[in-house]
């Protein structure tokens, strides 16, 4: 089973902050993996595919990067509205998310 | 507009079964693979099951190997998940996901809103 390594697990910026997240695979899942926001009380909502590719709708302060095993979730200018939990999602084997990071303001 | 409603969550004791269903609309159901994702009270997300878009390729996650069934009836818009000898850690928000794709899974572009099942005594 391939594992993935999410980190860290919670944070707290200032709005404005630019804010980042990794997520590592245990190994090599080429451009495999998602990234999820969820609110409080409310389900998941895709925001980046296929590492890189942005989620029609979603705000251009959301970006992500990375292949093979390290992979990176960015907030350029946090806003109040992104309070929420951010998850990856590998694809390339049997689906499996990250543990999760809960981001908050300072 | 795509709409996933789950439903059948219910307080079960342990040992017993549940058959959780989601219909779908808004969307041409049998183009797409379909999954189950769980969440426990207070914890992350966990990947259940996924069928391909005909039912003809279906995968668990080993936690729940043996126990659930994940099938599919698309001349009824309808995804089930068959729940067999529940256990207290099987307690969570069971959510209906849309794959973006037809056969062995890539990512969820749409979400229910769950259905929570509670396996107690």
């Amino acid at each position: 089973d391939i594992q993935m390594t999410q980190s860290p697990s919670s944070l707290s910026a200032s709005v404005g902050d630019r804010v980042t997240i990794t997520c590592q695979a245990s190994q090599d899942i080429s451009n495999y993996l998602n990234w999820y926001q969820q609110k409080p009380g409310k389900a998941p909502k895709l925001l980046i595919y296929d590492a890189s590719n942005l989620e029609t709708g979603v705000p251009s302060r959301f970006s992500g990067s990375g292949s093979g095993t390290d992979f990176t979730f960015t907030i350029s200018s946090l806003q109040p509205e992104d309070i929420a939990t951010y998850y990856c999602q590998q694809y390339d084997n049997l689906p499996r998310f990250g543990g999760g990071t809960k981001v908050e303001i300072k | 507009e795509v709409q996933l409603v789950e439903s059948g969550g219910v307080v079960v004791q342990p040992g017993g079964s549940l058959r959780l269903s989601c219909a779908a609309s808004g969307f041409t159901f049998d183009d797409y693979a379909m999954h189950w994702v769980r969440q426990a009270p207070g914890k992350g997300l966990e990947w259940v099951s996924l069928i391909s878009w005909d039912g003809g390729s279906t995968y668990y996650a080993d936690s729940v190997k043996g126990r659930f069934t994940i099938s599919r009836d698309n001349s009824k818009n309808s995804l089930y998940l068959q729940m067999n000898s529940l256990r207290a850690e099987d307690t969570a928000l069971y959510y209906c996901a849309k794959d973006a794709a037809y056969g062995s899974g890539s990512y969820y572009d749409y979400w229910g809103q769950g259905t929570l099942v509670t396996v107690s005594s």
